[in-house]
């Protein structure tokens, strides 16, 4: 079975400023990474996703994120966010096998201040 | 990307009564559909997956009896509350995945707020 952890629930930062969003996952087995973005009364985007190869993952709207084994980690990163990256950011993982129906983290509420 | 289109948005229902809950990919086959549940400020928790043409497989806790999973066509999965209660009042997600190959992208609905009253 795999779960994740969102370290932050909530991400105060100021427009422009960079932003990094902790996500580490459990797993006994090879996983699939992704970052998703909800916004109010929405349903899920998709960011990025780690499926393998480059551990360095770019997505839309300017995010990243990095893939690191050993510290079963996958950071989101952006150098510099505006007011409408204010959202609710899902880090999940899926197994590579069976149906690989995701298992999200709880959240991280990120809200970019003038 | 692909689309997937969930109806109602949002639905008001009385105790007791039962409500369907659409779930339509647009521009592409989904063999397999999943049904997620949000709570407030909460994250999603998958209540089921959807295979087309087979029963649904529910996730340990969630109700098979309560919650209807209905996968008939490779484009349409419906989940039906049945005889809501008041705790049943959630935000309900469903996705799609287009494709078999592993990894491939699971696309979501809008989501439908239902309040059970």
């Amino acid at each position: 079975a795999q779960s994740v952890t969102q370290l932050d629930s909530q991400v105060p930062v100021f427009e422009e400023a960079p932003v990094e969003l902790r996500c580490n996952y459990s797993s006994s087995v090879s996983v699939y990474l992704f970052w998703y973005v909800q916004y109010p009364n929405q349903g899920l985007q998709l960011l990025l996703k780690y499926l393998s190869g480059s551990t360095l993952v770019k997505g839309i709207n300017g995010f990243e994120a990095e893939f690191n084994k050993s510290q079963t980690s996958f950071h989101l990163r952006k150098p510099s966010v505006h007011i409408s990256d204010t959202a609710e950011y899902f880090c999940a993982v899926s197994d590579r096998g069976g149906y690989n129906k995701l298992i999200f983290g709880a959240g991280t509420r990120l809200a970019v201040h003038p | 990307g692909a689309v997937v289109s969930q109806h109602p948005s949002w639905v008001i229902c009385k105790s007791g009564t039962s409500v369907k809950i659409e779930c339509r990919s647009l521009d592409f086959q989904a063999t397999t559909m999943f049904w997620y549940r949000q709570f407030p400020k909460q994250s999603l928790m998958l209540m089921a997956t959807s295979n087309e043409g087979s029963k649904a497989t529910y996730e340990q806790g969630v109700e098979k009896d309560k919650f209807l999973i209905n996968h008939a066509s490779l484009t349409l999965s419906t989940l039906t509350v049945t005889s809501a209660h008041p705790e049943d009042s959630s935000f309900y997600i469903c996705s799609a995945r287009v494709g078999g190959g592993e990894g491939t992208e699971a696309f979501f609905g809008q989501g439908t707020r239902l309040t059970v009253v």
